[in-house]
């Protein structure tokens, strides 16, 4: 079964400052990945999403993913963050038939 | 604009009541989806439909079922709620037919079970 791992439960940086949020999946096949972003009280909002081809991923709000294959990784990242950035990040990967299995997330707070 | 919703947004029951949240999308998508989100755990997927009449299991399906009635409504019912099941639900929809697609996620009902 697929599996997904985000080690970092809570990340704090400064505005202005450049972020990277790992994650890690487990999968047999070519994975299909997701970065998703929650706001409190929200839904799950797509940031950007993989299924083959160019393994530098762009996204909304000026994030990035790159899939790396070999270490079996698809890491989120942002050159500069905002303090609206602030939000709690999920990674997922899909086990066919569009159904997600979810990393534990990462709580992101961004000091002013 | 087409999109999906889910009611209540917040409910309150007691132990042992039986609880039905509703899930409606306007995209006309075949798929859909129920999570349960809880701390440490992400969301992790209840029970899931391809289409009318169709329903399956998902990872934490006990204690929880679904009917798919028409394309547009995934209902979720707590045959016998339970604290262990006070927690953030999510539905989803998709487009099967689309290809490199994504899921998009109703606002969540938060459901407390006392």
């Amino acid at each position: 079964a697929q599996s997904v791992t985000q080690p970092d439960i809570h990340i704090t940086v400064s505005e202005g400052a450049s972020l990277e949020l790992r994650c890690n999946y487990s999968y047999g096949a070519t994975p299909y990945l997701f970065w998703y972003v929650q706001s409190p009280g929200q839904g799950l909002q797509l940031l950007l999403k993989y299924f083959s081809g160019d393994t530098l991923v762009q996204g909304i709000k000026g994030f990035e993913a790159e899939f790396k294959r070999s270490q079996s990784s698809f890491n989120l990242r942002k050159p500069s963050v905002h303090w609206s950035d602030a939000a709690e990040y999920f990674c997922a990967v899909e086990g066919g038939g569009n159904k997600l299995t979810f990393g534990t997330g990462t709580q992101l707070k961004v000091e002013l | 604009d087409a999109e999906i919703t889910q009611s209540p947004r917040h409910k309150i029951t007691e132990t042992g009541r039986q609880v039905t949240l509703a899930c409606h999308q306007t995209w006309n998508h075949n798929n859909m989806f129920w999570y349960r989100q809880d701390l440490g755990h992400g969301l992790r997927l209840i029970h899931y439909s391809y289409g009318v009449q169709d329903t399956n299991k998902g990872e934490v399906s006990d204690g929880y079922s679904v009917s798919r009635s028409n394309t547009e409504d995934l209902p979720l019912t707590l045959e016998s709620a339970a604290s262990s099941q006070t927690s953030v639900y999510f539905c989803a929809s998709s487009d099967p037919g689309q290809p490199n697609t994504e899921a998009f996620f109703g606002q969540g009902t938060r459901l407390t079970v006392v």
